[in-house]
C-alpha cells in the first residue's frame, strides 16, 4: 500500500516558538496533501489542502499566518505552527493523494504528530 | 454541504461475533466515494474499505463488508468474526467524485470495543 510518514512523531516546545512538522509520501508522488487537527476523542478537522507548487487552501476559521503550509515537492509537505501557544497543543495528521501505486481516489494518512506547547 | 453522521458513539462486541457500525450521509450528488477508516490506539488512520457510489455491489475486504443503501444514504460497516485487534475508533467518510475535489467529510466516529 501507499505509505505516508510524519516527522517528528512528538514535539514539545515553549510558548512563542515555531514548530515545523514534515509529511512525506514514501512510495508515491502526492499531488495533494491535507493537514488535519484532532482533539482527544474527536473526529479529524481539516485545516488545509495543499497542492504541489501552489498556495494552500485553508478551511474557514484556520489562521493561514499561524499555520504555514508548504508543498514544495511531490513527496513533501510541511506545516509550521508559528508563535505556538498552549491552545495549539493537539494531534496533527497529514494525508496524501497522488499518483503511482496509490489510488488517486483515496487519502493515505501519516501516523500523526503530537504537539505539546508549554 | 455534505454531512456524515455516525449515531453510535460507542459499540462493543464479543470476540468472534459480528458487529455492524452505522453511518448515514447527506448529499445532493449522485456520484461520490464512501470510506471507512480505522484509528487504533496508535492513532494511525488505516483505510478499511471504500465504496464507489455508482457501483451497486457492496464492497468487501476479508472480514469487513459494507451495506451500501444509496437511496437511503446509508453506509454501514459489518465486521465478522471480530478480533481483539479490531478495537479502534471507526470513522465513516464521504468524498465527492469531482476531479480535484478530494476533501473528506468525516463522521464523528464510533469507538468499538472487543470483549474477550
Amino acid at each position: 500500500g501507499a505509505v505516508v510518514s510524519q516527522h517528528p512523531s512528538r514535539v514539545i516546545c515553549k510558548s512563542g516558538t515555531s514548530v515545523k512538522i514534515e509529511c512525506r509520501s514514501l512510495d508515491f508522488q502526492a499531488t495533494t496533501m491535507f493537514w488535519y487537527r484532532q482533539f482527544p476523542k474527536q473526529s479529524l478537522m481539516l485545516m488545509a489542502t495543499s497542492n504541489e507548487g501552489s498556495k494552500a487552501t485553508y478551511e474557514q476559521g484556520v489562521e493561514k499566518d499561524k499555520f504555514l503550509i508548504n508543498h514544495a515537492s511531490l513527496t513533501l509537505s510541511t506545516l509550521t505552527v508559528t508563535s505556538a501557544h498552549p491552545e495549539d497543543s493537539s494531534f496533527y495528521i497529514c494525508s496524501a493523494v497522488g499518483l503511482g501505486r496509490a489510488s488517486t481516489d483515496t487519502q493515505y494518512f501519516g501516523p500523526g504528530t503530537r504537539l505539546t506547547v508549554l | 454541504a455534505q454531512t456524515v453522521t455516525q449515531s453510535q458513539p460507542e459499540m462493543s462486541v464479543q470476540e468472534a461475533e459480528t458487529v455492524t457500525l452505522s453511518c448515514t450521509y447527506d448529499t445532493s450528488e449522485s456520484d461520490y466515494y464512501l470510506f471507512w477508516y480505522k484509528q487504533p490506539p496508535s492513532r494511525q488512520m488505516i483505510l478499511v474499505i471504500r465504496q464507489e457510489a455508482y457501483k451497486q455491489q457492496n464492497a468487501t475486504e476479508n472480514r469487513f463488508s459494507v451495506n451500501f443503501q444509496k437511496a437511503a444514504k446509508s453506509f454501514s460497516l459489518k465486521i465478522s468474526d471480530s478480533q481483539l485487534g479490531d478495537a479502534a475508533m471507526y470513522f465513516c467518510a464521504y468524498r465527492r467524485s469531482i476531479q480535484g475535489a478530494q476533501k473528506l467529510v468525516f463522521g464523528q466516529g464510533t469507538r468499538l470495543t472487543i470483549n474477550p
